[in-house]
């Protein structure tokens, strides 16, 4: 069966770095694409970013652009995301979902990793 | 931009839910999906493609929509339907997610 399970998340200071990591079983990673979504405490979904299932193409919400960066090792059937700069309002837990197929749903989400940016 | 209504909606179970989802711009090729999302859990896909049913959701869902206007309905709600509901689209290499609509028992 597919799993998702992040990993990673903290409490981090504005400014600081943390990297995620959400390690996929149960399907052939390296043919999808492979995002991050997020949310905040008590709000709605918020996309994140996505890789395509080679690594050479990446898209990201304008709220992390510049940013955060998203990238894969097939080989370790993993998706990470590397978060630099951190703000306050990143504090959300971060989900990794599996996406069916180009442009179409995520039929499969991790549990979810929380990140605290906190002085 | 996805507009979801109401805010929240409060029913009785056995009641019928009428979910609305309005995109600021024409939604290309109907990908349109509803996920479901209970206290502490992950979103859990419903609808894809409009109006095709996940693996495992029950018939009592469906969805119908084109253009702008997408509705996702249930026809008679059972206890464990009471849950925040979202909608998302693609559009130009972007994933937006509408803000939500909580499903509360009346």
């Amino acid at each position: 069966q597919v799993q998702l399970v992040e990993s990673g998340g903290g409490v981090v200071q504005p400014g600081r770095s943390l990297r995620l990591s959400c390690a996929a079983s149960g399907f052939i990673f390296s043919n999808y694409d492979m995002h991050w979504v997020r949310q905040a405490p008590g709000e709605g979904l918020e996309w994140v970013a996505v890789v395509s299932p080679s690594g050479d193409a990446r898209s990201y919400a304008d709220s992390v652009r510049g940013r955060f960066s998203i990238f894969r090792d097939n080989s370790e059937n993993t998706v990470y995301l590397q978060m630099n700069s951190l703000k306050t309002e990143d504090t959300a837990v971060f989900y990794c979902a599996k996406q069916r197929a180009r442009f179409d749903a995520f039929d499969f989400w991790g549990q979810g990793t929380l990140v605290a940016v906190s002085s | 931009v996805l507009t979801q209504s109401p805010g929240t909606l409060s029913l009785s179970p056995g009641e019928r839910a009428t979910l609305s989802c309005r995109a600021s711009q024409s939604i290309n090729n109907n990908y349109l999906t509803w996920y479901q999302q209970k206290p502490g859990q992950a979103p859990r896909l419903l609808m894809y493609g409009t109006s095709k049913r996940a693996t495992g959701i029950p018939d009592r869902f469906s969805g119908s929509g084109s253009g702008t206007d997408f509705t996702l309905t249930i026809s008679r709600l059972e206890p464990e339907d009471f849950a925040v509901y979202y909608c998302q689209q693609y559009d130009n290499s972007l994933y937006a997610f509408g803000q939500g609509t909580k499903l509360e028992i009346k």
